[in-house]
């Protein structure tokens, strides 16, 4: 079945510190991967997706994300964290077909002067 | 070009009663997808159309129905609404043959009391 982990349920950095937040998936074949960012009260803004190709994919607001098909991981991470931020982020992998999407349950990311 | 737009914004509705929302996609997009998001359960798909016809049905009771119009605009219903339907309701569109790259819209908020 198919299935996406997000194991780090809340986690809290110093604005200009690194961040890596993890995602694990389970997926029958070679997965859509996707990063979504939730401000309060508002919808997902898509932050990067991996298809195929090249591992390491770039995404908006200077986040980029890795595909490690061994470890069945597509961790997000982000050199230098600003303030604006904080949000709730959301790891998410598409079906091959079908149009249905399996989120994870989010990190909460806390961004402390 | 206009993001998807969603209305209400916020519905504060009673047990028993039914609740109607609205969602019209980016121009140009024709699938739409709904989906819940809860504390509890996280985001889950409800449905996906395309082409004014259901695609795609999540794992919910029929309760819980949708369309799509000939201008792709989307409404989903709740009818019977129960406790536990509070949720943030989300709407995301693509383009044709682009299904795995979604935008979402802000949400609608429900309560149910």
């Amino acid at each position: 079945a198919q299935s996406v982990t997000q194991p780090d349920i809340h986690i809290t950095v110093s604005e200009g510190a690194s961040l890596e937040l993890r995602c694990n998936y389970s997926y029958g074949a070679t997965p859509y991967l996707f990063w979504y960012v939730q401000s309060p009260g508002q919808g997902l803004q898509l932050l990067l997706k991996y298809f195929s190709g090249d591992t390491l994919v770039q995404g908006i607001k200077g986040f980029e994300a890795e595909f490690k098909r061994s470890q069945s991981s597509f961790n997000l991470r982000k050199p230098s964290v600003h303030w604006s931020d904080a949000a709730e982020y959301f790891c998410a992998v598409g079906a091959w077909s079908g149009n249905q999407f399996y989120f994870g349950t989010g990190t909460s990311l806390t961004v402390i002067p | 070009k206009a993001g998807v737009t969603q209305t209400p914004r916020y519905l504060i509705k009673t047990r028993g009663q039914q609740v109607t929302l609205s969602c019209s996609p980016i121009s140009g997009h024709r699938s739409v997808s709904w989906y819940q998001q809860t504390p509890g359960q996280g985001l889950q798909f409800l449905f996906e159309y395309f082409s004014e016809t259901q695609r795609n049905k999540g794992n919910f009771p029929g309760r819980f129905s949708g369309r799509q119009f000939s201008n792709s605009r989307s409404e989903m219903n709740v009818s019977t609404l129960e406790l536990g339907d509070s949720a943030l309701y989300l709407c995301a569109s693509s383009l044709e043959g682009r299904e795995e790259t979604q935008y979402f819209g802000p949400g609608t908020r429900l309560l149910v009391l």
